[in-house]
């Protein structure tokens, strides 16, 4: 059975702070990596896609890196601010097939 | 609209009651899926269609009945649900079912009394 976890599972920091969380996925079979930022009463709303190992992505104060070899990847934030606020999921996909495998995400909270 | 589009965004319903959740999406998208979330628990896709064509049931149990009349809309049938089937449920759709990004809808939260 393919498993996706991350950790923590939820964590407060405050405004100006960094943050980072990982994401962890089964080695075997790797084909994609993607990470969602998904707000209360929202859409999940796609923030990277990375398919390399070694890749790094970043988009703003958000950046990414990926380790397939070992599996797992880290989810960065610079500089936090409250409307960072949300449930960061990742998702996992293996060769051969479009199913993404979710890990149960990590919940943010930003206080001001 | 833009994107996927989900209604009812919440439902309570009976257990005896038959209701539909309705997706539309506007990108032009070939492949449609339904996720469940129950809470505590990841996303688990319960079904996919492809061209209109459903390629995927999860093992999910009868008294859900997806119907995908085009390739713009999707909808969940539900009839004699229990109340653990109460949870999010959300649409997601992509340019195919291959490799392409999956783009999802706000969910319906749906409460089964």
């Amino acid at each position: 059975i393919l498993n996706v976890e991350q950790s923590p599972q939820s964590l407060h920091v405050q405004e100006g702070d960094s943050t980072n969380f990982t994401c962890s996925f089964p080695s075997s079979n790797f084909y994609a990596l993607h990470w969602y930022r998904w707000e209360t009463a929202k859409s999940p709303e796609a923030l990277f896609v990375m398919t390399l190992n070694g890749d790094e992505k970043k988009k703003g104060r958000i950046s990414a890196t990926l380790n397939t070899k070992e599996g797992y990847s880290y989810l960065y934030i610079k500089g936090s601010q409250p409307e960072d606020s949300a449930t960061y999921l990742c998702a996992f996909t293996t060769s051969g097939t479009y199913k993404y495998i979710f890990g149960t995400g990590t919940r943010l909270k930003v206080l001001a | 609209e833009t994107g996927v589009t989900q209604t009812p965004r919440h439902l309570v319903m009976g257990m005896t009651n038959k209701k539909s959740l309705k997706c539309e999406q506007h990108l032009g998208h070939n492949a449609m899926y339904w996720y469940k979330q129950s809470a505590k628990k990841p996303l688990e896709l319960m079904f996919v269609y492809s061209l209109e064509e459903r390629v995927e049931n999860n093992s999910v149990p009868s008294r859900f009945s997806p119907e995908c009349p085009n390739s713009s809309h999707l909808f969940l049938h539900l009839h004699t649900l229990q109340p653990e089937d109460s949870a999010l449920y959300l649409c997601a759709s992509s340019q195919d079912i291959g490799r392409a990004d999956q783009y999802f809808g706000p969910g319906t939260r749906l409460l089964v009394l």
